[in-house]
């Protein structure tokens, strides 16, 4: 069966990087596109960017552009969201997602999330 | 970007109650909209994608409708795991935005 497990939880400084990892099984890696989105604390969901496994191809919003970084491990079938700069409203719960079966922008199956914490 | 805002943000709904929650986009986005539930501490949860199509195993109470700028989710007969908070995607360009979210809670 498809599962995305994400590493753990992540306390930062503000001004610091974060990297979160999601490793993917179950299915062909390379088939389907890995999203990102994060939910700050009782808010909404918000996407942060996604990445093509097969080419390596990236995709974010333009607020996160210049501060995220979506890579990949194909021999280890993980994808990564490096997020620079840390403020304090960066505090959120991080999921990896992935597309259905025929479409990769609508989100099936997710990680289990990740806190990062931004804090002084 | 495309904006979705969706109506009610709170509802309070009982046990065997029909509900519909509603989604309007600020540009048409022909039928590329899904809809989420999330329960506290979760990831959300996959119901309908393509406005209308119903996620395999997600029960049959649950259904999607709608095109262009305005949908609709209805939940037919509510069970005590329908409350939730509900959300709506739109993946017709992006960055995919998704709504704000209705509260549905216990009446």
């Amino acid at each position: 069966q498809v599962q995305l497990v994400q590493s753990g939880a992540e306390v930062k400084k503000p001004g610091a990087s974060v990297k979160v990892s999601c490793k993917a099984s179950g299915y062909t890696f390379t088939g389907h596109f890995i999203h990102w989105v994060r939910q700050a604390p009782g808010q909404g969901l918000e996407w942060v960017g996604w990445i093509n496994p097969n080419t390596g191809g990236t995709n974010s919003p333009q607020k996160f552009q210049g501060r995220v970084t979506i890579t990949r491990d194909m021999s280890i079938k993980t994808a990564y969201m490096e997020l620079s700069g840390l403020q304090s409203d960066d505090t959120a719960v991080y999921y990896c997602a992935r597309g259905i079966e025929f479409g990769d922008y609508v989100f099936s199956y997710w990680g289990q999330g990740t806190l990062v914490t931004v804090s002084s | 970007d495309i904006q979705l805002t969706q109506s009610p943000s709170s509802l309070s709904a009982s046990v065997g109650d029909r509900v519909t929650i509603t989604c309007r986009a600020s540009q048409g986005i022909s039928k590329s909209l899904g809809w989420y539930q999330q329960k506290p501490g979760k990831a959300p949860n996959l119901l309908v994608y393509d406005a209308s199509s119903l996620e395999s195993g997600v029960p049959l109470r649950f259904s999607g409708s709608g095109s262009g700028t305005d949908f609709t989710l209805t939940i037919s007969s509510l069970q005590p795991g329908d409350f939730a908070i509900y959300y709506c995607q739109q993946y017709y360009r992006s960055p995919y935005t998704f709504g704000q979210g209705t509260r549905l809670e216990i009446k």
